[in-house]
């Protein structure tokens, strides 16, 4: 079985500032990570994906993330937000045998202050 | 392009009645698309897997006779809630795969709210 766990239920943080949302995951097969925004009322939207290559992955509005398999991890950075980066976030495995499958963490709440 | 969309956005209903939502994929044929759902401040949960042309995949503790999903086409699944309660009121989601399954592209939700 998988599970995915994001270290922080709210990440609050002024703008300008950088910010890390933490999320580990384990797992006994091959798993591609996802990070997924969703702002209120909305459907998510895909930030960044790892599946295979490079473990520094740069996806959209300036986020990036690590993939380190010996500590499980796969952390979600930006060097500066924006007030308009206030949202939830969600860390996602999913497993390379099961059909497209996605498991979410928890959701990360980052609150961007002026 | 990769667009996802679902109708209605928002519907209340009256308990004991029956609700359908749609989840269509816009400008790409989808084989498998999947159907959660989202309580208030919490993560979504996997409520089932459907491919075109055969029934659908409940995960554990999902009532198959109550979250009836049909994937008639590549384009189009529905969830119907049957007799709906209030605790099946909820922010439901649907999320649709081109043939490369590891990647998902989201709807923006129904909110369904039973009186």
């Amino acid at each position: 079985a998988q599970s995915v766990t994001q270290l922080d239920s709210q990440v609050p943080v002024f703008e300008e500032a950088p910010v890390e949302l933490r999320c580990n995951y384990s797992s006994s097969v091959s798993v591609y990570l996802f990070w997924y925004v969703q702002y209120p009322n909305q459907g998510l939207q895909l930030l960044l994906k790892y599946l295979s290559g490079s473990t520094l992955v740069k996806g959209i509005n300036g986020f990036e993330a690590e993939f380190n398999k010996s500590q499980t991890s796969f952390h979600l950075r930006k060097p500066s937000v924006h007030i308009s980066d206030t949202a939830e976030y969600f860390c996602a495995v999913s497993p390379g045998n099961q059909g497209g499958k996605l498991i979410f963490g928890q959701g990360t709440e980052l609150s961007v202050k002026p | 392009g990769a667009v996802v969309s679902q109708h209605p956005s928002w519907v209340i209903c009256k308990s004991g009645t029956s609700v359908k939502i749609e989840c269509r994929s816009l400008d790409f044929q989808a084989t498998t698309m999947f159907w959660y759902r989202q309580f208030p401040k919490q993560s979504l949960m996997l409520m089932a897997t459907s491919n075109e042309g055969s029934k659908a995949t409940y995960e554990q503790g999902v009532e198959k006779d109550k979250f009836l999903i049909n994937h008639a086409s590549l384009t189009l699944s529905t969830l119907t809630v049957t007799s709906a309660h209030p605790e099946d009121s909820s922010f439901y989601i649907c999320s649709a795969s081109p043939t490369a399954l590891y990647e998902q592209y989201f709807g923006p939700g129904t909110r369904l709210t039973v009186t």
